[in-house]
């Protein structure tokens, strides 16, 4: 099984700063990696697909790169809003993973 | 606007069995493959199965190879997911997501809560 490891598992940041979300593949994945965000009590919502496309209608504040084995989300701009967990996930070969998630609070 | 609304859920002794519903609208059901993902209380997702618009091909991971079985009605644009030998690990709450492509989640449910307890 592919494992994915996200860094870090927790971060604080301010309104208005700029965050970066690292994920790593055990094996690498090509591009075959997801991004959701979970706010507390709601079912996860897609941000991006294939590392770096952008779902319909998720604002261009969020962003994806990376192939392989190292993957990163960075989210500028941060407002309230955004103040979520955020998770990876590989599609590359079953079973599916995902990484443990990223929590992401305000300072 | 795609829909997918669990049901089924609830509460059952360790051994027991239920069957999740997923209910879809809104999109043409069959040329999509479906997942179910769980998250046990205050953890992280974890990918459960998935099928593929045919409902020819099915996937599972180990933790509930052979114990659960995924399946889909087109005629009636429902999915189940039929749990047997439940354990107290299974507790969790069990998201139905549309899936795209090869293998990601671009809609979700809402959740139906399953806790096994005696």
């Amino acid at each position: 099984d592919i494992q994915m490891t996200q860094s870090p598992s927790s971060l604080s940041a301010s309104v208005g700063d700029r965050v970066t979300i690292t994920c790593r593949a055990s094996q690498g994945i090509s591009h075959y990696l997801a991004w959701y965000q979970q706010k507390p009590g709601k079912a996860p919502k897609s941000l991006i697909y294939a590392a770096s496309s952008l779902q319909s209608g998720v604002p261009a504040k969020f962003s994806g790169s990376g192939s392989g084995t190292d993957f990163t989300l960075t989210i500028s701009n941060l407002q309230t809003e955004d103040f979520a967990t955020y998770y990876c996930q590989q599609y590359n070969s079953y079973p599916l993973t995902f990484g443990q998630g990223t929590r992401l609070e305000i300072k | 606007e795609v829909l997918l609304l669990e049901s089924g859920g609830g509460l059952v002794q360790p051994g027991g069995s239920l069957r999740l519903s997923c209910a879809a609208s809104g999109f043409t059901f069959t040329t999509y493959a479906m997942s179910w993902v769980r998250q046990a209380p205050g953890k992280g997702l974890e990918w459960v199965s998935g099928i593929t618009g045919s409902g020819y091909t099915t996937y599972y991971a180990d933790s509930v190879k052979g114990r659960f079985t995924i399946s889909r009605d087109n005629s009636n644009n429902t999915l189940y997911l039929q749990m047997n030998s439940l354990r107290a690990e299974d507790t969790a709450l069990y998201y139905c997501a549309k899936t795209q492509g090869e293998a990601h989640f671009d809609s979700w449910g809402q959740g139906t809560l399953v806790t096994v307890s005696s």
